[in-house]
């Protein structure tokens, strides 16, 4: 079964440091997704990403986050400066396009702790 | 605003128990509705999409009623395997992402 591949799957990094988390979406799936989840609180949106560009995204991601597509495989979320705040799980996810209750796929995770 | 509202639990049920879940959102445009499993620090797993008409997949049943603004989860038989957390997923009308509810934690016990 086709899967999403997220890469660390922990990182520990000290405040005020630069983070890429990385991920490769299901090689047919056009949309891609971040999503976190702080530790016993529910999954939240980040941002969305289609056809090179970001199509919706959160209050969660301000300034600090940016999203890139720098190839044909991999798909990238940047902390600029992490806060004690980021720390939380990171997943990515993607899904095919078409119309319909089409599910989205999640990779595993990375637990981004910011010490 | 709390778009997903799920009974967080939780649920400790004996192994053969039959077990429901309710979820109630707020967006009268939602569009989309899913189940999804998250077992304990790993990624949330699609268990089913909800149809208007109500779905069955083995022993997993799925309704929803758009005028209540209501979805529901039922299991039968449960197994150990079934213990997990479970989300209740929404798609709103025109939105590319996914409201996800708090989950509800279940427990099947021997």
């Amino acid at each position: 079964e086709p899967e999403v591949t997220q890469t660390p799957s922990h990182q520990v990094t000290q405040m005020g440091q630069e983070v890429i988390l990385r991920c490769v979406p299901i090689s047919n799936h056009l949309y891609f997704y971040w999503y976190r989840q702080i530790l016993g609180q529910k999954v939240e949106f980040l941002v969305s990403f289609y056809n090179n560009e970001i199509s919706e995204k959160s209050e969660i991601f301000d300034d600090q986050f940016s999203v890139e597509r720098p190839d044909g495989s991999n798909f990238t979320l940047k902390i600029r400066s992490t806060k004690l705040e980021d720390s939380a799980m990171y997943f990515c996810a993607s899904r095919t396009t078409g119309v319909g209750n089409y599910g989205y796929t999640f990779g595993s995770g990375t637990r981004l702790t910011v010490v | 605003r709390k778009e997903v509202e799920q009974d967080p639990g939780p649920f400790n049920v004996p192994e053969g128990a039959t077990v429901a879940f309710n979820c109630t959102y707020s967006n009268s445009a939602s569009q989309s509705f899913f189940w999804y499993r998250q077992d304990c620090r790993k990624e949330p797993k699609l268990l089913m999409s909800v149809y208007s008409s109500g779905n069955e997949d083995g022993r997993f049943t799925a309704q929803l009623n758009r005028a209540s603004q209501y979805i529901s989860l039922l299991i039968r038989d449960s197994k150990l395997s079934d213990s997990a957390t479970y989300l209740c997923v929404v798609r709103e009308t025109g939105a590319n992402n996914l409201f996800f509810g708090t989950g509800t934690r279940l427990t099947v016990i021997p």
